[in-house]
């Protein structure tokens, strides 16, 4: 069963600092990833992708990717209250074939 | 630019019964896929069309069906419903990505399904 894994949480963070979430993942066939942050309620909104190993920046976010190790991260620099949201990650391969397959989520609280 | 929209936003079935779920696709986005969501869990794949043809499956029974139309618009049909059939459906949509996988899928709202 090939499977995507993050930590539920809550991860609770204080207002400033830096949010660090985690992913691992089970298929070593797996060459696409993508963070998406879902608020309460609604649906998912994709942050960022990555495709090879090391770090890719967008803004206050930083996605990590290590496919030795298999896993993901996103960091979140100076998190806001409205940061605070279930991070879900999700892993495909790289062909038609692939299915796509998500991460429970991990939600994130940002305290003031 | 018109995102992902989804319709019904609520619906509420008895056990047994059909229901039909519509999506129309990000402007420029041929590819449509669907989840199903369950409270607390992330979202689970059903099957992504593309062509008017459904071209890849999770694993779901057969009462979960589709259609793609010409103009990229999709629907989802569950049949028989069961009790446990009540989530959050999930429509994305996401260019082509020429055979080359999973590319960045952007999430219409949702149907909320509740089977009593």
């Amino acid at each position: 069963q090939k499977e995507v894994e993050q930590n539920s949480g809550p991860l609770s963070v204080p207002e400033g600092a830096i949010a660090s979430l985690n992913c691992t993942y089970s298929d070593r066939g797996s060459q696409s990833f993508f963070w998406y942050r879902q608020y309460s309620g609604k649906s998912p909104e994709l942050i960022m992708s990555i495709y090879s190993n090391g770090d890719k920046e967008d803004g206050r976010f930083t996605a990590q990717l290590n496919k030795a190790s298999q896993y993901v991260s996103l960091l979140i620099r100076d998190s806001q209250p409205s940061d605070s949201a279930t991070y879900l990650c999700a892993a495909s391969g790289y062909s038609s074939a692939s299915k796509i397959i998500f991460g429970s989520g991990t939600r994130l609280s940002i305290r003031p | 630019d018109a995102g992902v929209t989804q319709s019904p936003t609520h619906l509420i079935k008895t056990r047994g019964q059909q229901v039909t779920l519509r999506c129309s696709p990000k402007s420029g986005h041929d590819t449509v896929s669907w989840y199903q969501q369950a409270l607390g869990q992330g979202p689970q794949f059903i099957f992504q069309y593309y062509e008017e043809e459904e071209r890849q499956r999770g694993n779901f029974p057969d009462r979960f069906s589709g259609h793609q139309f010409p103009n990229y618009s999709s629907e989802l049909n569950v049949n028989a419903l069961l009790l446990g059939d009540s989530a959050l459906y999930l429509c994305a949509s996401s260019p082509r990505q020429g055979g080359l996988g999973w590319g960045e899928q952007y999430f219409g709202p949702g149907t909320r399904l509740t089977v009593t």
